[in-house]
């Protein structure tokens, strides 16, 4: 079954600090994995998009990587602002199908 | 200004009384979805469009319609909500073959 996971279902970290959020996924066959964010009360934005052949890939102060050996894929925050309070949504893509897996998401808390 | 456009919001319906949540979309895309969001269960797929009168199901399409006569208008029908559909509602959209979704806003929707 293809499924999508995510840790930890919430954080709470101090502005200024890093995070990394986690996505193992058994999705097959896997075409391409995006991270989306989700302020509250708002539709998900994308902010990566990773294939089967990159292993990372920057947006400012987020870092995605992605292992396709081990289905897993982090998304790390540098310095920390306010602004990134949301929520954080891992989604992978089926290969030759219009079908997309839905993490549950990360509810990421930034204290000033 | 490129978007995907719901409405309404907000609404509060009592059970049994048909009701309609529109999404339209400017940018010319093919494929249009929707989704509900539900705490602790992420978004969820309920139906979806690759063209013009072409609608197949998601994930949980139970108590839902759909219709696409149009590229741009993909509504949702609730033709008796019940209490188990209070949920937040996002309507989705993107070009065929890509996977980067542009959602929108989001409708709440509370059925007593």
């Amino acid at each position: 079954k293809n499924q999508v996971e995510q840790s930890p279902q919430s954080l709470i970290i101090l502005e200024g600090k890093n995070c990394t959020l986690q996505c193992n996924y058994t999705v097959s066959p896997f075409s391409n994995l995006r991270w989306y964010k989700q302020d509250t009360g708002r539709g998900p934005v994308s902010l990566t998009i990773m294939t089967f052949s990159e292993n990372t890939k920057s947006n400012g102060r987020y870092t995605a990587t992605l292992d396709a050996d081990t289905k897993q894929s982090s998304l790390h925050i540098t310095a920390s602002q306010l602004s990134d309070s949301a929520s954080y949504i891992c989604v992978v893509s089926v290969r030759g199908a219009q079908k997309l897996v839905f993490g549950q998401g990360t509810r990421l808390t930034i204290n000033p | 200004e490129a978007q995907v456009t719901q409405n309404p919001r907000y609404l509060i319906t009592v059970t049994g009384k048909k009701l309609t949540v529109t999404c339209s979309q400017n940018m010319n895309h093919e494929y249009m979805s929707w989704y509900r969001q539900d705490p602790g269960l992420g978004l969820r797929q309920i139906y979806y469009s690759m063209n013009v009168e072409v609608t197949d199901k998601g994930d949980v399409p139970e108590g839902y319609k759909v219709s696409r006569k149009e590229k741009r208008n993909f509504p949702l029908i609730l033709e008796s909500p019940s209490p188990n559909q209070t949920s937040l509602y996002f309507c989705a959209s993107t070009y065929s073959g890509a996977n980067v979704l542009t959602f929108g806003a989001g409708s709440r929707l509370t059925v007593l």
